[in-house]
């Protein structure tokens, strides 16, 4: 199975300031394809994950530009602009290049 | 819009089994593919497997490959899953989530004696 590795696991934010969170995969993402199928949810306090990138850097519907994604490989990175107060809760990195589908342990961001 | 609505919080005894459902609307049925999640209390989150609604094709994670079975529903855009032979480990909450965006509420399982 494919092993994701997130850091930090815990990030702490200031309103306003940018955040970066890091997923490394034990194998390359990179499907014969050509896609990179690696996803990242939110899931806030309570709730259920939420879809925020797919494919490395497609953002989901509604999510705003202040979340963006990037990365090839094993290395991929999901970058907060401007965190809000709205962004708290714990983000995971998934990868469905293979199965199983694999997650990230979680990062929880707090402000 | 996509909804899914998950079946209610289910406690189970060891040995038994657990069917969950997951009514879906706001996108085509047919077309789409339901994964299911789970996650244990302050743990990640752990693929069990998807099933592709408009063929019926599965697709299971090794570790649940004897115990767990998707199934659909056309006529009612519900998707199914049932895991058997419980354990206490298997105490989760258990999410669908359409491929695209889109995820149930939960349903919490608890096994318990």
């Amino acid at each position: 199975d494919i092993v994701m590795t997130q850091s930090p696991l815990s990030l702490p934010v200031i309103p306003g300031e940018s955040a970066s969170i890091s997923c490394r995969s034990s194998q390359s993402l990179l499907h014969r394809n050509g896609n990179h199928y690696l996803d990242w949810y939110l899931q806030r306090p309570g709730q259920s994950p939420q879809l925020l990138i797919s494919l490395g850097s497609y953002r989901a519907s509604g999510v705003p530009d202040r979340f963006s994604g990037s990365g090839s490989g094993t290395d991929f990175t999901l970058k907060i602009s401007r965190v809000e107060a709205d962004d708290v809760g714990v983000y995971y990195c998934m990868q469905a290049t293979q199965t199983p589908h694999t997650f990230g342990q979680g990062t929880r961001v707090e402000i | 819009q996509r909804q899914l609505v998950q079946s209610g919080p289910e406690v189970k005894k060891p040995g038994t089994s657990v069917k969950v459902s997951c009514k879906t609307s706001g996108f085509t049925f047919s077309s789409s593919t339901i994964q299911w999640v789970r996650q244990a209390r302050g743990q990640s989150l752990e693929w069990i497997g998807w099933i592709v609604l408009g063929s019926g094709n599965t697709k299971y994670a090794q570790r649940f490959q004897e115990r767990v079975s998707f199934t659909r529903d056309m006529s009612t855009t519900t998707a199914y899953m049932e895991l058997s032979s419980l354990r206490f480990e298997d105490t989760a909450v258990y999410y669908c989530a359409a491929d695209g965006g889109g995820w149930g509420q939960g349903t919490p399982v608890t096994v318990s004696s």
